[in-house]
Formats: C-alpha cells, structure tokens, sequence
C-alpha cells in the first residue's frame, strides 16, 4: 500500500533551524515533493528530489534516502511568514500514470 | 497571469443540490487533477486526467462526476450534495513525463453544504 508519515505540529524560534521528517512507503516512487501551505492558501511546490542526497535552494534545503523511505526539509534563519503548513508528498507511477501522494502536513509555528 | 485557475472560490448550498466547480489551466499540461482538503488538512486525490481520458478514479462516490472537454480543462460535478460533502476541493495540473516534475495548484474552492 502507500503511506506518508509526518509529525502533525512543530513549534520554533524566529531564527533557528528546524527539520522536518517524513517517511514514505509506495510501489511505484517517482519523486519526493514538499509543499507550503499557508492557511486559506493553496499548496506551493517548495523542492524536488528524485535521487539520494540533498537538494539545497536558498534557506530551505530538502533530502532523500530512498533505501530508507525518508525525507526531511530543513528550513535555516526562521522568519515568520514560514509559519504554514508543510506537505510531503510522493509520486507514484505504480497505476500506469502519474499521481502526487500526500501526507498529513505538518503544521509549524514560529515564534517570535 | 494565473496558471491553473478554478471557480467558484466560495460555495455554499444545501444537502441535495447539485453543483459544479470548474479549473483551467494555462500550462500546456497534459494531466490535470482533483484533490479533497478535509478539515484535518489531508490532501487526498480523487481523480486524475490525462490529455481528457480518466486515468485514477480513487474509489470516489458516483455521485462525483468529473468531465474534461479538453486537455486544458477539467470539471467537477457533484450530485445530491451530503453534509460530509463540506472541503475545500483543489484541482491541479502536471507535465507527467516531460518538464517540472510538480503539480501545480489552483486556489481552491470553498465548499460548504448546510
């Protein structure tokens, strides 16, 4: 079957690093996606990996261990406005097509 | 210029009436997408498209009935609205094979059914 894990709720500081983890199981992996969404918002594509290692773009920075099942995004120099929800998602070619697997998200706060 | 654009942004009916939403992209995407946001935030596909041929129906009550009269557009309509019908619904639209590799959202219709 297919299943996405990720914590439900983060809190930081304005400043700091925060790193969140999310684990996949799916047949057909075709890319790992993260997504921002703030709230009445619709989700915004953030990074991209479909090969081991990190993907690094500005203050967010993306990894993937495909042997392990596992991702995380880490977000550098908190700022408020990153206060949102954080979708994990994976796609899966397993039914012939292409389709974006989602997870819960996570919803972080940070804090002044 | 809006890439994938779908209306209404707010609807509000009651129990039993039927109702339609409506997404278009701009994108020259081939594969276009319906998605269900409950009140827990899950991001749950329902249909996905490809060049206007059904491709994923995800176990989706019949009373759902998604149309693409062309690759550009993908509708839904939803008969004998129930209570539990209340999400907001987002259509999205991907290369598949060729170019970005994300899904592209539009802003989401609001539904709520009282």
């Amino acid at each position: 079957g297919q299943n996405i894990d990720q914590p439900t709720e983060m809190t930081a500081t304005e400043g700091a690093i925060v790193q969140i983890n999310c684990t996949y199981q799916t047949s057909g992996f075709n890319g790992l996606f993260w997504y921002q969404q703030h709230a009445g918002e619709a989700p915004t594509f953030l990074s991209y990996n479909v090969l081991d290692g990190l993907e690094e773009k500005g203050r967010f920075s993306s990894f993937l261990s495909r042997s392990k099942g596992y991702s995380y995004l880490l977000l550098k120099e908190l700022q408020m406005k990153d206060s949102a929800s954080y979708l994990c998602a994976v796609r899966d070619q397993a039914s012939g097509t292409y389709k974006y697997i989602f997870g819960t998200g996570t919803r972080l706060k940070v804090l002044a | 210029d809006t890439a994938v654009s779908q209306t209404p942004k707010y609807l509000v009916t009651q129990m039993g009436n039927d109702k339609s939403i409506k997404c278009e992209q701009n994108l020259g995407h081939d594969t276009m997408y319906w998605y269900k946001q409950d009140s827990k935030k899950f991001l749950k596909i329902m249909f996905s498209y490809n060049n206007k041929e059904l491709i994923i129906n995800e176990t989706v009550p019949n009373r759902f009935s998604p149309k693409s009269p062309d690759k550009a557009h993908l509708n839904l309509h939803i008969n004998s609205l129930e209570l539990g019908d209340s999400a907001v619904y987002f259509c999205a639209s991907s290369q598949g094979t060729r170019g970005a590799p994300e899904a592209f959202f539009g802003q989401g219709t609001r539904l709520t059914v009282v």
